[in-house]
């Protein structure tokens, strides 16, 4: 079945540019994560959606970072201006409703590299 | 605030070996608690959970028993495989939102 598709898989950006990563999640899945995972490490929260709400951006490192839901379903991460500190996996996660302890389903990820 | 803790990797081991990973957390009040796994190139993937004090959470002869206590949640598996070499990540669910919090991770490999 159709799990949480994320594009692309690889980008590279140089410095200064501009980048938007996609995140298709399972269909009729009302939560949607973004996490951010360094090299060798965890993943870390970057913000959460509630159908096209978003309703928790803390984890976001700073104002370059922006993410949208505009209908629900799809969401875009768009990072402004990056730098080399921006360089990571960017993993989308999705789930079917709001209930506390609910498993979050992943997609596989884009690596970001900025030179 | 909440926290997860793992053993540092790598862990290398032979095939048919026993595998123990050992994860302590601190929480407000009692969560569920989860293991993820992720293969080479993939994402995460849900390999057990278990929701509550004592419960034992069990998948693909993996197996972690939520202490309360000792506030941990360590996995093990009896004999493992050349292809449970991945990395595997304990994680608890934080805030108001359902996000999760996870371990820096451990990397295992097996040997044949």
């Amino acid at each position: 079945g159709a799990g949480v598709s994320q594009s692309p898989r690889y980008k590279v950006a140089k410095r200064g540019q501009d980048v938007a990563l996609r995140c298709d999640p399972i269909s009729g899945h009302v939560s949607l994560f973004w996490y951010q995972q360094a090299l060798g490490q965890g993943p870390e929260f970057l913000t959460y959606f509630q159908n096209e709400a978003q309703l928790d951006k803390s984890g976001l490192p700073s104002d370059r970072f922006f993410a949208e839901r505009p209908e629900g379903s799809v969401s875009t991460l768009k990072i402004q201006r990056t730098q080399q500190e921006d360089s990571a996996v960017y993993l989308c996660a999705s789930s079917p409703g709001t209930a506390y302890n609910q498993p979050q389903h992943f997609g596989d990820g884009t690596r970001l590299s900025i030179l | 605030g909440d926290s997860v803790t793992q053993m540092e990797g790598p862990v290398t081991l032979s095939e048919e070996a026993f595998l123990t990973i050992n994860c302590t957390y601190t929480a407000t009040g009692y969560p569920s608690l989860f293991w993820y796994v992720q293969y080479p190139g993939e994402g995460l993937q849900l390999l057990l959970k278990a929701t509550k004090a004592d419960d034992k959470g069990s998948n693909k002869g993996f197996e972690a028993t939520y202490r309360k206590e000792t506030t941990s949640f360590h996995l093990e598996k009896g004999s493992v495989q050349v292809s449970d070499s991945a990395v595997y990540f304990c994680a608890l669910p934080s805030g108001g939102y359902n996000k999760l919090i996870f371990g820096a991770g451990t990397r295992l490999a097996v040997h044949p």
